[in-house]
């Protein structure tokens, strides 16, 4: 049963730290997002992409905010630096054209 | 850009009950409307999916309704049991390799 995996689960880490979130898109499938989800604004796409070329990431903060795809098998999440506003579950989802989004288990951040 | 509102933001039912959640969607070139299911602590999961070729869809206890003119969609549950309770977002996508939005989502409640 191939899934979505990402890395880390949790992560604490004080203001100003920099922050990495690492996602493994299931194989074989060519779109990749990153989605934060908050109680307040539910969930709001960050960035994605289609064979590793970024689409969209009109939804990410560009100052502090970074996502790239090293190769087909990585993508990552960077914050730097990081602030308690980003506190939030960060989800990574992949498909393939035309089929539903596969939601890995999200990282909890927590910016204190 | 697309832009999707959905309601209520909760609902309660008794268990046996049928429960409706609405959505609707601000692009005219949208043509596929999924839902997801999002329990405690978990991943967001495809549920259910219609394409704008098709009016209705059902699957088993579960139905997407889908109103092109009126840019409506909803999910109607019958027979709600206790397992239904969860977080219900609603979507909206050009198709393809298209970004997805989703809606605020609906916490749903089933009383026993």
């Amino acid at each position: 049963d191939a899934r979505v995996t990402q890395t880390p689960r949790h992560k604490v880490t004080e203001m100003g730290q920099e922050v990495t979130m690492r996602c493994q898109p299931i194989l074989g499938h060519n779109t990749v997002f990153w989605y934060r989800q908050t109680m307040m604004q539910g969930l709001e796409l960050l960035a994605y992409f289609r064979n590793r070329a970024p689409l969209d990431d009109s939804g990410m903060p560009k100052d502090r905010f970074s996502a790239e795809m090293p190769d087909a098998t990585l993508a990552t999440l960077k914050i730097q630096p990081s602030e308690p506003r980003d506190s939030a579950v960060y989800f990574c989802a992949s498909g393939l054209d035309r089929t539903e989004q596969y939601f890995g288990p999200g990282t909890r951040l927590t910016v204190t | 850009g697309e832009n999707v509102e959905q309601h209520p933001s909760t609902l309660s039912v008794q268990e046996g009950d049928s429960a409706v959640i609405k959505c609707t969607y601000s692009d005219s070139a949208s043509n596929y409307f999924p839902w997801y299911k999002q329990e405690l602590g978990k991943r967001p999961q495809l549920i259910i999916d219609i394409r704008s070729n098709v009016g209705e869809k059902k699957d088993q206890r579960i139905a997407v309704t889908l109103n092109k003119t009126a840019k409506h969609f909803s999910l109607h549950i019958t027979e709600t049991q206790p397992e239904d309770s969860a977080v219900y977002f609603c979507a909206a996508s050009r198709g393809g390799y298209q970004k997805v939005t989703f809606g605020i989502g609906t916490k749903l409640q089933v009383i026993p």
